[in-house]
């Protein structure tokens, strides 16, 4: 499968825990955008990568949420301290230098308890 | 920022109708509006998708017209399957960013 994967597909935790999600994008892709979708809800925004660098991180981000593309190519989004409110679907999409569309990873589902 | 707005919420049709839904965008910067099908428990895929320099799209079965002046892009589904019953997403933004609506679901009744 060459399309965009994320680990893990599925996460349960306990409020206060720390947890990472890794997201490897199509090959050659150089942005990597990070969203979070609830039930009944469309993705919305947390952060995307041009390369390795970091261009824009939501203002609803709260600091807890951390995110990182060190080399250009996969990237990780951290969550400290986990409440219930950040259970939701965590869905990474990646694009092609030049191009608008964004292919979608098939989502990490946090259930924090 | 980015304001996407759809309606209706739900929309049920039957197999051979058409589908209409619609959004409404408040950035007037916005030049790119890309429509996704999310089927339950799968990833969000494009489906049809629009730059501000042209009025309207189609590809088979699927259509999207965007009016500028009043802020606001369709997607029309024609002679609709029981394959088409998915939850839509439009989106609108630019070239970095974009921001998604809250999503239409589709039901065709065979």
């Amino acid at each position: 499968d060459t399309g965009v994967s994320q680990d893990p597909r599925h996460k349960i935790t306990k409020r206060g825990q720390n947890v990472t999600f890794r997201c490897d994008p199509i090959s050659e892709h150089n942005r990597l955008y990070w969203y979070r979708q609830t039930l009944g809800q469309g993705p919305e925004f947390l952060t995307y990568f041009q390369n390795e660098a970091q261009l824009e991180k939501s203002r609803l981000l709260s600091d807890r949420f951390s995110a990182e593309r060190p080399k250009g190519s996969f990237s990780t989004l951290e969550i400290q301290r986990t409440e219930q409110g950040d259970s939701a679907m965590y869905l990474c999409a990646s694009v092609l230098a030049g191009y608008n569309e964004q292919f979608f990873g098939p989502g990490t589902r946090l259930t924090v308890l | 920022g980015e304001n996407v707005e759809q309606h209706p919420s739900t929309l049920s049709v039957q197999e051979g109708d058409s589908a209409v839904i619609k959004c409404t965008y408040s950035d007037s910067a916005s030049n790119y509006f890309p429509w996704y099908k999310q089927e339950l428990g799968k990833r969000p895929q494009l489906i049809i998708d629009i730059r501000s320099n042209v009025g309207e799209k189609k590809d088979q079965r699927i259509a999207v017209t965007l009016n500028k002046t009043a802020k606001h892009f369709s997607l029309h589904i024609t002679e609709t399957q029981p394959e088409d019953s998915a939850v839509y997403f439009c989106a609108a933004g630019g070239n970095n960013r974009l921001a998604f609506g809250k999503g239409n679901q589709v039901v065709v009744i065979p």
